[in-house]
């Protein structure tokens, strides 16, 4: 079975500051792995997803997202935060592109202005 | 277009009795996915309806189950409610796969006293 670890509750970063937020997964095979952002008041949004291929995804609102097999990682990271950044992010898994999705417990991301 | 919408927004209930959630896709989605989120632990994954059938499901007890109807319009039963079923309940919907971008409705509020 399929797995996702998101193994900080909350992250703090300065505005203007690199961020980083981080997955692991555990799956057998290759995996289909998602972003999703939870603002305050809204409901949950796409931000990217790695089925195949450049190990680089790009996203929304700026974010990327680098896969590294051997490290079954899938950080998501974005170059300059900005406060509007601040918000729940979910990592999430599939096995496949019918199986059902997997959602970690989330990261509450702080931008500290 | 317009969104995924879900109904009621917020519901209370005492334990023992039941509950159904609704769930319209957007216009064209086939799929939909039903979630519980917890703050504790974060989303996890009811089950998926495509074409008015379970496709996949989580491990949750019987005493949850769904059904989509042809329009895709889809619906969730909690019976014999307990203290711990209060929660957000999210409906997604995506073209199928599931793999694809899944669009997220507001949820309803579930509260059971």
């Amino acid at each position: 079975a399929q797995s996702v670890a998101q193994p900080e509750d909350q992250v703090n970063v300065a505005e203007g500051n690199p961020l980083t937020v981080k997955c692991t997964y555990s799956v057998s095979g290759n995996p289909y792995l998602f972003w999703y952002v939870q603002y305050p008041n809204r409901g949950l949004q796409f931000l990217l997803k790695y089925i195949t291929g450049d190990n680089l995804v790009k996203g929304s609102y700026g974010f990327e997202a680098e896969f590294n097999k051997s490290q079954t990682s899938f950080h998501l990271k974005k170059p300059s935060a900005l406060v509007s950044d601040s918000a729940l992010y979910f990592c999430a898994v599939s096995l496949n592109r019918d199986d059902k999705i997997i959602f970690g417990k989330g990261t509450r991301l702080h931008i500290l202005p | 277009k317009a969104g995924v919408t879900q109904t009621p927004r917020y519901l209370i209930k005492t334990r023992g009795q039941q509950v159904t959630l609704s769930c319209s896709p957007i216009s064209g989605h086939r799929s939909v996915s039903w979630y519980q989120q917890t703050p504790g632990q974060g989303l996890q994954f009811l089950f998926e309806y495509f074409s008015e059938t379970q496709r996949n499901k989580g491990n949750f007890p019987g005493r949850f189950s769904g059904r989509q109807f042809s329009n895709s319009r889809s619906e969730m039963n909690v019976s014999t409610l307990e203290l711990g079923d209060s929660a957000l309940y999210l409906c997604a919907s995506s073209l199928s796969p599931p793999s694809n971008e899944q669009f997220f409705g507001p949820g309803t509020r579930l509260t059971v006293l």
